[in-house]
């Protein structure tokens, strides 16, 4: 089975700050490791996701996230954040076998303000 | 429409009612999803369909009822439902339901069981 671990729950943050969203997980399996963002009132929408290859993976709208396996980690950074970031961020994580079965994590709401 | 749509929006209902909610995906998906969202919780996911076929049931309660007439279309049919059952049902889509894919969200349905 599938943990994720998401220890902020809010992260409050000037505009044009820096910003790290936490996310680690718990496996006995090989895992996809995702980034999901939810505006108000809207549902999820992927950010970004790490599969193979570069540990490294960035969005169009400048976030990235870093898989580090060996503390099992997936942290979600933005050197500079816009108001419009404002938002819920959900980590989530499938095993990389069989049918797709997300386990997500609490979330982490950021707050940016001017 | 494009997307994922849900109907209704917003429900509200006695213990005692029937009701049904219903998800389309416009996407040419063959894999559909719902998940429950509660505050302080993680996403918990319900149900998995692949080509109509139920797929996975998380040991979902069974006054859930879930129903899948073709690949486009997912119901949620509700019945004797708990206080506690209050919360964000979410529907998502995804094209095969293989391990790397990105999940497609709708807006969700705010249910309030009085």
């Amino acid at each position: 089975a599938q943990s994720v671990t998401q220890l902020d729950s809010q992260v409050p943050v000037f505009e044009e700050a820096p910003v790290e969203l936490r996310c680690n997980y718990s496996s006995s399996v090989s895992v996809y490791l995702f980034w999901y963002v939810q505006y108000p009132n809207q549902g999820l929408q992927l950010l970004l996701k790490y599969l193979s290859g570069s540990t490294l993976v960035e969005s169009i709208n400048g976030f990235e996230a870093e898989f580090n396996k060996s503390q099992t980690s997936f942290h979600l950074r933005k050197p500079s954040v816009h108001i419009s970031d404002t938002a819920e961020y959900f980590c989530a994580v499938t095993p990389n076998t069989g049918f797709q079965k997300l386990v997500f994590g609490t979330g982490t709401r950021l707050l940016v303000s001017p | 429409e494009t997307g994922v749509t849900q109907t209704p929006r917003h429900l509200v209902m006695g213990m005692t009612n029937k009701k049904s909610l219903k998800c389309e995906q416009h996407l040419g998906h063959n894999a559909m999803y719902w998940y429950k969202q509660s505050a302080k919780k993680p996403l918990e996911l319900m149900f998995v369909y692949s080509l109509e076929e139920r797929v996975e049931n998380n040991s979902v309660p069974s006054r859930f009822s879930p129903e899948c007439p073709n690949s486009s279309h997912l119901f949620l049919h509700l019945h004797t439902l708990q206080p506690e059952d209050s919360a964000l049902y979410l529907c998502a889509s995804s094209p095969s339901g293989e391990e790397g894919e990105t999940q497609y969200f709708g807006p969700g349905t705010r249910l309030l069981v009085l």
